[in-house]
């Protein structure tokens, strides 16, 4: 265990609709990172948050969108889901020392 | 545009040799590399990570070299152990705040590394 969780584990879903993916960081820290694993491709990040601010975003489309709660969890939201969305979502936190900590993803399938 | 290649998407390397492998980077503002293992059905879980301050660092049988002046870096494995087969991710990080973008990790595709018997 990561001591980071996301859920749920596996979604399946269909064109079109709209889905919430969770995570809650490590106890402690303040830093919440979205990224998205599609088949043979490298995992390709999608927004931060530090502390219920959004602070970057990466490759993420207007489709999708997050939060951070005041209890630092984290939800994506994507919406008008494509085939293409399908993928693995992974969140991640990080600690003071700059140290990742990845969950164990929430597998998307959009049929 | 790739910022993080990991050229060879698949390795096989044979039980107690070493495996290396490569990462190219085109970015000179990624201040901090890292490398990560993935398990089938699992999250990339942190290997080792070097500052582009040194060009070595050094974690039980796990080495990374970085050279600076290439944009090249490098995971050795020595001895290559069953239990290292996995894919490994590159990947690199850009100072916090800087040029205005992500503090997030630019990821490597991957090399999916084989240890033979």
């Amino acid at each position: 265990d990561s001591g980071v969780t996301q859920t749920p584990k596996h979604l399946i879903t269909a064109t079109g609709q709209r889905v919430t993916l969770r995570c809650s960081p490590r106890s402690g820290d303040l830093s919440v990172y979205w990224y998205q694993q599609s088949l043979d491709q490298g995992l390709q990040f999608l927004i931060h948050y530090y502390n219920g601010e959004e602070r970057a975003k990466g490759n993420i489309l207007e489709r999708f969108s997050a939060q951070q709660f005041p209890d630092l969890h984290s939800e994506l939201n994507l919406s008008s889901l494509e085939l293409g969305d399908s993928a693995l979502y992974f969140c991640a936190s990080r600690d003071p020392q700059g140290r990742y900590t990845f969950g164990s993803g929430t597998r998307l399938t959009v049929v | 545009d790739q910022q993080v290649k990991q050229n060879s998407p698949s390795l096989s390397v044979q039980e107690g040799r070493i495996s290396i492998l490569n990462c190219d980077y085109t970015n000179s503002m990624f201040d901090y590399f890292l490398w990560y293992k993935k398990y089938p059905a699992e999250g990339p879980t942190f290997l080792i990570s070097i500052s582009s301050i040194k060009d070595k660092n050094e974690d039980g049988r796990f080495t990374v070299f970085l050279n600076k002046s290439a944009k090249h870096l490098s995971l050795h494995i020595v001895p290559s152990q069953p239990g290292d087969s996995a894919v490994y991710f590159c990947a690199a990080r850009s100072p916090f705040y800087s040029g205005g973008g992500a503090d997030g990790l630019t990821f490597g595709k991957g090399t999916h590394l084989i240890i033979q018997p």
